[in-house]
Order: structure tokens, then sequence, then C-alpha cells
């Protein structure tokens, strides 16, 4: 069956550094692959997604590169605030089937 | 987009006793989901909720276990029986809103903390 594995957490960074939150997926096909993130309090919320290979999904600063060759979607931004202190979830699914969720990544932004 | 108000944001309950969560949107959806996101563990998809027509559960989850009501396309209800400490988890309303191209994107409450005693 489809899978998610992402990097475990807890992940804890001083502001302005360089973020990567590796994820790889086992599926057969070629599914559309997100990024959610869960603020402290509130509900997930999409960060970005890719549908097909080679694309760059990209918001609020963060990207990720679907990665056909390597089954990868790493989550990455170039100088992390510590508004980005929450946990991600690496994400897939094949057209309108469920969500398979990763177990998820806290993150944690120290100024 | 969707707001999804859901309630109550956490509980601690006895084992035995039975819970029922509450999920308000604020437009009308077709398709609710209700997840499972047990400690340390990825979102789980429990059953899908659709108006006028029984929930479909995924396997692994019972009606008897985790009754589902959806009497309107705007509000759904999770209860979860006869609880015990396992059943400690973050329970969580998901809709999907129609995007233009087509596909769909899910929007999340901000989930239902229960632990159970």
């Amino acid at each position: 069956g489809n899978s998610v594995t992402q990097m475990e957490g807890p992940v804890t960074l001083s502001e302005e550094a360089f973020l990567t939150i590796n994820c790889t997926y086992t599926a057969t096909g070629y599914p559309s692959l997100f990024w959610y993130v869960q603020y402290p309090g509130e509900g997930l919320q999409l960060l970005l997604k890719a549908t097909k290979a080679d694309d760059k999904g990209s918001n609020k600063g963060f990207e990720a590169t679907y990665r056909k060759e390597t089954t990868s979607f790493h989550l990455e931004k170039g100088s992390v605030q510590v508004s980005d202190s929450a946990v991600y979830f690496c994400a897939l699914n094949f057209g309108n089937e469920k969500l398979t969720f990763g177990t998820g990544t806290r993150l944690t932004i120290i100024p | 987009s969707a707001v999804i108000s859901q309630k109550p944001s956490r509980d601690i309950c006895q084992r035995g006793t039975s819970l029922t969560i509450q999920c308000q949107v604020d437009s009308q959806v077709t398709m609710m989901f209700w997840y499972r996101q047990q400690p340390g563990q990825s979102l789980t998809l429990i059953a899908t909720a659709n108006q006028g027509s029984e929930a479909t559960y995924e396997s692994g989850f019972v009606i008897d276990k985790f009754p589902i009501s959806r009497p309107n396309l705007t509000f759904s209800t999770l209860t979860v029986s006869n609880m015990s400490p396992e059943d400690s988890s973050i329970y969580l309303c998901s809709v999907e809103v129609a995007l233009r191209q087509g596909a769909g994107e899910l929007f999340f409450g901000e989930g239902s903390r229960l632990t159970v005693l």
C-alpha cells in the first residue's frame, strides 16, 4: 500500500537557520504530494503541494520539489522564523482518494 | 476555503463512557471526514460522512464504536463509544472544498484532544 516516511522530530533550529524536513514515499504510480502544517492550537492547513514529477510547490518561503527518481518531497526553507514553529505533515494521495499522512515532524525555532 | 469549529477542544473521560464530538463548518460541503491522531502517530482516516447516507468506515473502524451523524451539509458528529485508554487521541474533522481545477483541498478543524483514564 501507499506510505509516507518523514524525518522524525523534534527538530530545533535557531532563527534564520536553513531548514530541511525529509519526506519519502512509497506508492504504485505517481501520486499528488502535499505538506500540511499545524500551528499550535490550530487545525492542519495545506502549506504546499505538487501534482506531478519535477513540480515545485512553494508558499510562505517554503519549497518542496516532487522528485520521482528518489520518491521524495523534502520541505525546505532558507531562513526560518520563530513563527514557523509548528508540526509539519507530509502526505500523498491519488486523485480523489483519501490522504495518506506521515507521522509529522515538530519544528521549534528559537530566537 | 472553509472554517471548521470543533467542540470540545479537549476533554478527560472515564473508561466505559462515551463522548460526542461536534464539527461545524461555515459553508455547505458534500464530504466530511473524521481522522484520529494517536500520540506519536500519523493521522488515520476513521470514516467519510456524506449527508443523506451512511458513513463509510475505513478498515479497523466500526460504526458501533464510532457512530457518526451527518444531519445537514454544515454539521457532523463523531461519538467515541465505550472508551478505553487506547482511545486517547486527537480527533480531527476535515472537509473537502472543490477547486476550479476539479481537485479538492482539505481543510481541518483544530482537533479534539481526548484523554481516557
